[in-house]
């Protein structure tokens, strides 16, 4: 029963190195989010997608680049990486939009540390 | 634009003690309501959902949130706290675009024995 899996779960990257976040699903749901957590600021929007092939910005966007060739997989990618990307990244799906009250399902966090 | 609030970002109570972790929404439309917890070092799970229908809406683990339009509040309450109960606690409603809750900044809960 695996339901959202990241990887890796831990990382330290040096600032202008590159690096992808894998978020895989196995519940068949159409909705992808990634969300990036700092301390004292909740979770912040980075990229999200409403189905295969689709992507778009959310509330914190810039300096990350995502894909989602398949429906089960979304990935995260951060080009030249910066130290104010350190923090918490939380890949999460839905089976319906929320304004259907489609409800969260989160993966366990990926801790990304640049130096 | 619509926002969340959660007065306190820590909060503290005994064992056995009544639990209330406060959120109060802004939004010009009746929204969906959402309570989450995150235990430590685990992803965020879904505590409690509003959807318009009953406004005392009851959750997992003994939880329970009262929709308040007057208020525009949706606070949290379990009457009696276990140790078990440890863990930051996050507020949500959906936002204006189809796909994007709107979170406030959590509430972290201690339980003191």
């Amino acid at each position: 029963n695996a339901g959202v899996t990241q990887t890796p779960k831990f990382r330290v990257l040096k600032t202008g190195q590159s690096m992808t976040l894998l978020c895989a699903q196995d519940m068949n749901h159409e909705y992808m989010y990634w969300y990036r957590q700092d301390p004292g600021m909740g979770l912040r929007l980075i990229h999200y997608s409403v189905g295969e092939g689709t992507t778009a910005k959310g509330e914190v966007p810039d300096g990350y680049n995502v894909s989602r060739l398949k429906k089960q997989n979304f990935l995260l990618g951060l080009e030249s990486a910066a130290p104010s990307q350190t923090s918490v990244y939380f890949c999460a799906s839905s089976p319906t939009s929320p304004k259907n009250t489609g409800e969260l399902f989160f993966g366990e966090g990926s801790r990304l540390t640049v130096l | 634009a619509q926002s969340v609030t959660q007065l306190g970002s820590h909060v503290s109570v005994s064992e056995g003690a009544l639990v209330l972790l406060r959120c109060n929404y802004s939004s010009s439309v009746p929204p969906y309501l959402f309570w989450y917890v995150q235990y430590p070092n685990q992803g965020l799970q879904l505590l409690l959902k509003y959807t318009s229908a009953a406004t005392l809406v009851k959750g997992i683990n003994g939880f329970e949130a009262e929709f308040k339009k007057s208020e525009t509040s949706f606070h949290l309450t379990k009457p009696s706290a276990h140790m078990s109960d440890a863990a930051e606690y996050f507020c949500a409603v959906s936002g204006d675009s189809n796909y994007q809750l709107i979170w406030g900044a959590g509430t972290k809960l201690i339980i003191k024995p």
